[in-house]
């Protein structure tokens, strides 16, 4: 089972340029997250959704837009690369609040 | 506001002593609560949740947490650590008493355990 994918691996950015990370999950489920994941920081929720058409902003979502058209997949756009987001990013995914948040193996983006 | 607190940023054990990883919440209401752990170059691996019933939960690779509501904690631990038990360890709480953040979880800054020979 793919379970929950996130492609790309490995990023490096310009400062001022835009991109989109893509994650996708074949479990069907409802609830989606990114996060990013800073040295001493813990895991910072950027933006987070509870099925399809349906976003809401976490912590930290300046900088970041999402969308949720379909129940398999949760882009998230860097809309103007700056060097503060250089990070670890995370998406996972869950059936249900009370279930297993299932993540992803982590996009590494680095701006310059 | 809801929040996790894991006081200790590391914790250091020698192989085969027992271990405890700490966490504590703050949600208004009664919590789910989850313990992650993430290996180096990792994702976050499941470990272990809190949903209901019996305060005491066990989970994969030998962990077992203690739920203690009027403590607000969710301690992790182990009988007889090992070193591969070294890693990253995540506490985490969802508030399922909210309408529009259900989807949310709140995790703590994290621990690094590191067990040596």
């Amino acid at each position: 089972n793919a379970g929950v994918t996130q492609t790309p691996k490995f990023q490096v950015l310009k400062t001022g340029q835009s991109m989109t990370l893509q994650c996708a999950q074949d479990m069907n489920h409802e609830y989606m997250s990114w996060y990013r994941q800073d040295p001493g920081m813990g895991l910072r929720l950027i933006h987070y959704s509870v099925g399809a058409g349906i976003t809401d902003q976490g912590e930290v979502p300046n900088g970041y837009n999402v969308s949720r058209s379909t129940t398999e997949d949760f882009p998230l756009r860097l809309l103007s690369a700056a060097p503060s987001q250089t990070s670890v990013y995370f998406c996972a995914s869950s059936s249900a609040p009370k279930e297993t948040q299932y993540f992803g193996p982590g996009t590494r983006l680095l701006v310059l | 506001a809801q929040s996790v607190a894991q006081p200790e940023d590391q914790v250091n054990v020698a192989e085969g002593n027992p271990l405890t990883v700490k966490c504590t919440y703050s949600v208004s209401g009664n919590p789910y609560l989850f313990w992650y752990v993430q290996y180096p170059n990792r994702g976050l691996q499941f470990l272990l949740k809190y949903i209901t019933g019996d305060n005491l939960v066990k989970g994969s690779y030998g962990f077992e947490a203690e739920f203690n509501k009027s403590q607000t904690s969710f301690h992790l631990k182990k009988p007889s650590a090992l070193v591969s038990d070294s890693a990253l360890y995540f506490c985490a709480v969802r508030d399922r008493n909210r309408g529009s953040t259900l989807g949310r979880l709140y995790f703590g800054r994290g621990t690094q355990l590191t067990v040596w020979p």
